[in-house]
């Protein structure tokens, strides 16, 4: 079964500063979708990014992009020029390409943005 | 607004009461998943349906839960004999088709149980 794991439960960063969190999964498969979902406090998830596992380049949205380390199973989320409104808890997902019926989540990391 | 919707926002309820949610998922969207998440936690799979078809419910889904997309349309999710543990926010998404990789997620509505 696929797992992913968000090793860092809080993170802090300054205002314009940049920073990045962690995600790891397990899977035995080759084709599949990773997902990074923000969901502010009282909020909705909003998706952030996404990533194909057969692309090698990494996605990026603006000031979000991705480190993709397919062979280590690694998906980081690098946040730059953070904003007050970047504050949330950040989620890591996982998505088979076969079943794509259902997301695998981490349990999330919380970012709080200091001015 | 042409995103996801729920229905209500929040509900209070007493032990043993039924309860009723409601989602509408993004015109033309035909896959929808009912997600739930405890406070801290990230979202745990329930179901999905592929247009009226409920095509998977998790373990997790005990049979006092229960969820339908008659038309196709919109969903419902019905938690009967309310316990305390279902305490939770309950979230909806939507996907365009089985093709389509990226959910859509709407507000959630959180339950409490007294």
């Amino acid at each position: 079964a696929q797992t992913v794991t968000q090793s860092q439960p809080e993170m802090s960063v300054q205002e314009a500063e940049t920073v990045t969190l962690s995600c790891t999964y397990d899977t035995s498969e080759s084709d599949y979708y990773l997902f990074w979902y923000k969901q502010p406090p009282s909020r909705q998830m909003i998706l952030v990014i996404r990533q194909e596992a057969y692309k090698q380049q990494n996605a990026t949205e603006n000031r979000f992009s991705v480190n993709f380390q397919k062979a280590a199973k690694s998906f980081s989320l690098k946040i730059s020029d953070s904003q007050l409104g970047d504050a949330a808890m950040y989620f890591c997902a996982y998505r088979s390409a076969r079943d794509n019926r259902k997301l695998i989540w981490g349990l999330g990391t919380s970012l709080a943005v200091n001015p | 607004d042409t995103g996801v919707s729920q229905n209500p926002r929040h509900k209070i309820t007493k032990r043993g009461q039924n309860v009723t949610f409601r989602c509408d998922p993004i015109s033309e969207h035909n896959r929808l998943y009912w997600y739930r998440q405890t406070l801290g936690q990230g979202p745990e799979f329930l179901t999905y349906f592929q247009n009226e078809a409920q095509l998977e419910k998790s373990r997790l889904l005990s049979d006092r839960f229960s969820a339908e997309r008659p038309k196709g349309s919109f969903s419902t999710l019905e938690i009967q004999r309310t316990e305390q543990g279902d305490s939770a926010m309950y979230l909806c998404a939507s996907s365009l088709d089985q093709f389509t990789d990226t959910q859509y997620f709407g507000p959630g509505t959180r339950l409490t149980v007294l």
